[in-house]
């Protein structure tokens, strides 16, 4: 079975420093997004992606954060200048094209981020 | 702000017993309501989608009503079995938006 596949699995950088979490959606999906859960708190939606443009953000998503589909196969999330705060396991989802958020998501391993 | 609450936040139960879990979310703009199984080290599988008021779903053991106009859910496993020891999150999604959110879980423990 097809299946969101994220990298790296942990990564760790120092406050300050920029990080890309890259995904590799299943192929024929056409939504993407990203979440995150911040240890022992809820998974909160950051962003969501259509047509090679963002098509909702949370209050979260502010402008340190970036998406982009640079190839038509991977999506990333760039997070510039890290802060202590940005730790937390980062989701990457995807789905298919008909009814958008009323198709089920499909959810990568996720990538641990530990800002030092 | 929309909120998400599901409800008991943990369970422990005996291999056999059938038990059930509550999602509460806003009953105005409705759009779908997801169900995800949540294994620990593992990613959320999608159990159920639904967008209809009085919809009901059913994969195997597994079972979910939707109540739109008083804003519940119920998530129903038959006959537990230690491998259903997860967390079960549900997501609401509202119209006009791309953006899911999610309770807290309830965390599922079965003893053998």
């Amino acid at each position: 079975e097809p299946e969101v596949t994220q990298t790296p699995s942990h990564q760790v950088t120092q406050m300050g420093q920029e990080v890309i979490l890259r995904c590799v959606p299943i192929s024929n999906h056409l939504y993407f997004y990203w979440y995150r859960q911040i240890l022992g708190q809820k998974v909160e939606f950051l962003v969501s992606f259509y047509n090679n443009e963002i098509s909702e953000k949370s209050e979260i998503f502010d402008d340190q954060f970036s998406v982009e589909r640079p190839d038509g196969s991977n999506f990333t999330l760039k997070i510039r200048s890290t802060k202590l705060e940005d730790s937390a396991m980062y989701f990457c989802a995807s789905s298919e094209a008909l009814w958008g958020v009323g198709q089920p998501q499909h959810f990568g391993d996720g990538t641990r981020l530990s800002i030092l | 702000i929309l909120n998400v609450e599901q409800s008991p936040q943990s369970l422990h139960v005996q291999e056999g017993d059938s038990t059930n879990f509550t999602c509460s979310f806003p009953s105005s703009n409705f759009y779908a309501l997801h169900w995800y199984r949540w294994e620990t080290a593992k990613s959320p599988e999608a159990l159920f989608v639904m967008t209809l008021n009085g919809d009901e779903k059913k994969k195997g053991r597994i079972s979910a009503t939707l109540n739109t106009k008083e804003g519940y859910s119920y998530l129903y496993i038959k006959g537990s079995q230690p491998e259903d020891s997860a967390t079960y999150l549900c997501a609401f999604s509202a119209t006009g938006g791309f953006k899911t959110i999610f309770g807290a879980g309830t965390r599922l423990f079965v003893k053998a």
